[in-house]
């Protein structure tokens, strides 16, 4: 089976700290995404990944920015961590011709205080 | 860019009555509909899906309908059972290979009464 693994399952942390969050998938696939799901907004896309070294902004990727150094591993980076940033937070994976295939990971509730 | 609607954005069914979530889109270029269902606790998984040269497609007892005329697709789930209880997402894409953003619906919460 995919497995899409998110570091953290809760992370408390204060305004203005610096936030790292990890997600690993282990299917060589080539694109990886990051959403944010809030109540009654569904999922918003953050940053995504072609591939290796590759990212693009998505629907809404102010205050965060991502690294994808090796093909298995996203990361997602709050900066400057602020209130608003408290949610929950999806990893998810593709490989690049399929879009039936879409794994999540099973996400990283962040409250920021 | 593309706009999915989703509604409603709350059910309650009795167990073993059906379920019907609806969504609508914008983008006429949008060619694959997949839904997907989030568990609690867990990360959206897809159940089903449907492309736009297919008007119905179904699997035991989920169903999507897709109306490409109108722009609005459906999920039905018949003889509803407690395990059903879930968030349920449907999205659109508009898949011609390569990378396509996927715009998702807010969600529905089914809540199936034992």
């Amino acid at each position: 089976d995919v497995k899409v693994t998110q570091s953290s399952r809760y992370l408390v942390k204060r305004t203005g700290e610096k936030v790292f969050l990890e997600c690993v998938q282990d299917m060589d696939h080539e694109n990886m995404f990051w959403y944010r799901q809030d109540p009654g907004l569904g999922l918003r896309l953050i940053y995504f990944s072609y591939d290796v070294k590759m990212k693009e902004k998505g629907d809404i990727p102010e205050g965060y920015s991502v690294s994808r150094e090796k093909k298995e591993r996203f990361s997602l980076i709050l900066e400057s961590a602020s209130t608003n940033q408290t949610s929950m937070y999806l990893c998810a994976s593709r490989p690049q011709q399929a879009p039936e295939k879409l794994f999540f990971g099973s996400g990283t509730q962040l409250s920021v205080l | 860019g593309e706009n999915v609607e989703q509604h409603p954005s709350t059910l309650s069914v009795q167990e073993g009555d059906s379920a019907v979530i609806k969504c609508t889109y914008s983008d006429s270029a949008s060619n694959y509909f997949p839904w997907y269902k989030q568990e609690l606790g867990k990360g959206p998984q897809l159940i089903i899906d449907i492309r736009s040269n297919v008007g119905e497609k179904k699997d035991q007892r989920i169903a999507v309908t897709l109306n490409k005329t109108a722009k609005h697709f459906s999920l039905h789930i018949t003889e509803t059972q407690p395990e059903d209880s879930a968030v349920y997402f449907c999205a659109a894409t508009p898949w011609s290979g390569g990378y396509q953003k996927v715009t998702f619906g807010t969600g529905t919460k089914l809540q199936v009464i034992p």
